[in-house]
């Protein structure tokens, strides 16, 4: 099975932060690697594909990066409604892996 | 308006078994991979299985955890995707989520809100 290992685990920002979230694949995965947003007692909501793609209707201040076995996700200015925990997923190879979630919290 | 919504979450016993149904609206289930994900309380994502679309005979694959108890299937003429459980464990319990993967683009583009499954005597 493929690990998904993501740093770090939490973090405290303020709003107007840019924040970077790191995801490490145990083998190279190409660019099949997405993220994901969830907050408390909400479903996961899609920001990005193909490591790099925005998903239709994720807000633009949401980036990422990476291919092979390093990804990023970049939040450019961090908003109020940005602070939530961030999962990255590896779609290369079966079984399907999440990272274990990075959880941006509020400096 | 697209959307995917699940039922059939609660508590069941040890060993029991349960049928979750998600409905599908605003897309044709038979084009698209449909997986289940699952969160157990408090902890992270994981991938639970998935139905291959009519082009690929709605062939199935399943995490190593579930195999052999859980069977996902699809009701194409009422655009509805179920996953049937069988001796549940403790550590089942979680809430399931049913998933849409559009084949050009291969994540998890669309999700339910999720039901609640608790598995406890």
């Amino acid at each position: 099975d493929i690990q998904m290992t993501q740093s770090p685990s939490s973090l405290s920002a303020s709003v107007g932060d840019r924040v970077t979230i790191t995801c490490r694949a145990s083998q190279d995965i190409s660019n099949s690697l997405a993220w994901f947003q969830q907050k408390p007692g909400k479903a996961p909501k899609p920001l990005i594909y193909a490591a790099s793609s925005l998903h239709r209707g994720a807000q633009p201040q949401f980036s990422g990066s990476g291919s092979g076995t390093d990804f990023t996700l970049t939040i450019s200015s961090l908003q109020p409604e940005d602070f939530a925990t961030y999962y990255c997923q590896q779609y290369k190879n079966y079984p399907l892996t999440f990272g274990g979630g990075t959880k941006v919290e509020i400096k | 308006e697209v959307q995917l919504v699940e039922s059939g979450g609660g508590l069941v016993q040890p060993g029991g078994s349960l049928r979750l149904s998600c409905a599908a609206s605003g897309f044709t289930l038979s084009d698209h991979y449909m997986d289940w994900v699952r969160q157990a309380p408090g902890k992270g994502l994981e991938w639970v299985g998935r139905v291959r679309n009519k082009a690929n005979s709605y062939t199935t694959k399943y995490a190593a955890s579930v195999k052999g108890r859980f069977t996902i299937s699809s009701d194409h003429s009422e655009n509805f995707l179920f996953l049937q459980m069988s001796s549940l464990r403790i550590e089942d319990t979680a809430v399931y989520y049913c998933t849409r993967v559009p084949t050009t683009l291969w994540y998890f583009d669309l999700w339910g809100r999720g039901t609640l499954v608790t598995v406890s005597s």
